[in-house]
Formats: C-alpha cells, sequence, structure tokens
C-alpha cells in the first residue's frame, strides 16, 4: 500500500531536549516535504527535498534541521525545541505534478 | 510572490445543498497543477480533486467539482449534495512545473447542519 510512515503521532516534550520525527515513504518518491500547521495559518513549508542530498528551505525553517540520505526518509531534527514549535506536523512525499501523500501527522507540545 | 488565498475561514451549509469554497492564486508561471484537499477531525489530509492548468475542461469527482478560471486565476470548488462526513477543513493548493513546490491556502473549514 503507497503510504507515507510518520512517527510518532503525539509527542510532549520540554525546552531544550533534542528530538526526531521520522518519516518514510514507500512510493520511489523525488519530493519531500514538512508542514507546520497552526490555527489561522494553514499548512506552512518548513524544509522541502527534491531528491537525496538536495533540500531547500521553506518559509518557517528556524529551529528545524533535515536531512536526505536516502530517498525514501526524510526526518526532521529539532535541535533545541521550544514552546513556539509547538505545532501540528506533516510530512509529504510526490513526484512532479502529482498529488502529495501525507503522512499522519505528529501533534508536538514544547512545554 | 506565490500564494494562495482562501477568502473564507468558515462556511456552514444545509445537509444535501450546494456550497462553494473559494480560492485565487497569484503565480506567473503558466505550467502548474491545483488541488483541494480535505482534512477531517482525523487530520489525515485526504486529495478531493486535482486540475492541470493546461487543460480547460473543469475536473469532477461524483459530487465535487471546480470551477478552474486560469485567467482570473480562481479555483472554487463546489460540492453538491452535501453529507455530514464533508465537514472538514478544505486546503486549496497549487504545484508549479517548474520547482514542484506545493503551496496552500490557509483553509477553509466547512460545516455541515443536519
Amino acid at each position: 500500500e503507497a503510504q507515507v510512515t510518520q512517527n510518532p503521532r503525539y509527542l510532549i516534550t520540554v525546552t531544550g531536549k533534542k528530538l526526531t520525527v521520522t518519516c518514510s515513504q514507500n512510493m520511489n518518491h523525488e519530493y519531500m516535504s514538512w508542514y507546520r500547521q497552526d490555527p489561522g495559518l494553514g499548512l506552512r513549508q518548513i524544509y522541502y527535498s527534491m531528491n537525496v542530498e538536495v533540500t531547500d528551505k521553506g518559509d518557517v525553517p528556524e529551529g528545524y534541521k533535515v536531512s536526505r540520505k536516502e530517498k525514501r526518509n526524510f526526518p526532521l531534527i529539532l535541535e533545541s525545541p521550544s514552546p513556539n514549535q509547538t505545532s501540528l506536523y506533516f510530512c509529504a512525499s510526490w513526484t512532479g505534478g502529482n498529488r502529495a501523500f501525507f503522512g499522519q501527522g505528529t501533534r508536538l507540545t514544547v512545554v | 510572490a506565490q500564494t494562495v488565498t482562501q477568502s473564507q475561514p468558515e462556511m456552514s451549509v444545509q445537509e444535501a445543498e450546494t456550497v462553494t469554497l473559494s480560492c485565487t492564486y497569484d503565480t506567473s508561471e503558466s505550467d502548474y497543477y491545483l488541488f483541494w484537499y480535505k482534512q477531517p477531525p482525523s487530520r489525515q489530509m485526504i486529495l478531493v480533486i486535482r486540475q492541470e492548468a493546461y487543460k480547460q475542461q473543469n475536473a469532477t469527482e461524483n459530487r465535487f467539482s471546480v470551477n478552474f478560471q486560469k485567467a482570473a486565476k480562481s479555483f472554487s470548488l463546489k460540492i453538491s449534495d452535501s453529507q455530514l462526513g464533508d465537514a472538514a477543513m478544505y486546503f486549496c493548493a497549487y504545484i508549479l512545473n517548474r520547482d514542484d513546490k506545493i503551496i496552500f491556502g490557509k483553509g477553509t473549514r466547512l460545516h455541515i447542519l443536519p
């Protein structure tokens, strides 16, 4: 089954404690991206990857890191999370011009 | 700047009625794709409909159809015979063929009144 698997679904952490949200897709898609969703702001792109080892900043990259060492995986790293990073996060993958497939979302709370 | 504007943050419609969600976008490109995604309370993002910008014919998918006006850069979604399961947040988005970045609007929350 074609899917994007994102883990964990829920995460509560403390300020400053490094965390990683994993994202994996099984469709051999070139493009992958991370978004955060906040009320009234819609989906804002954090980082975007066009292929292995090729990434680009989105609209809100501050405080986040990504890597794309393999085509299927695109983890999101928060080196020192802060409360303003409390949000709903989505990973997505797609191939040129086609629909994006989304992960199930990660609800992150930073206290 | 490339933007997508959904001017209605919230809408309500009576069950079985028809509702139209508006979307406008701004790009100087001519080669792109447009999408509507639905996000029910489960948070899952579900593709509703896709439109290729080079096609003049409006896309339809069962009760869902779009009114695509390329010159006006408008891409509205019409939901016919609204059902309770249509209650969700709806996002309009496009992908430029040049760089394949997806640009999303801020969403319209649709309520279905029984």
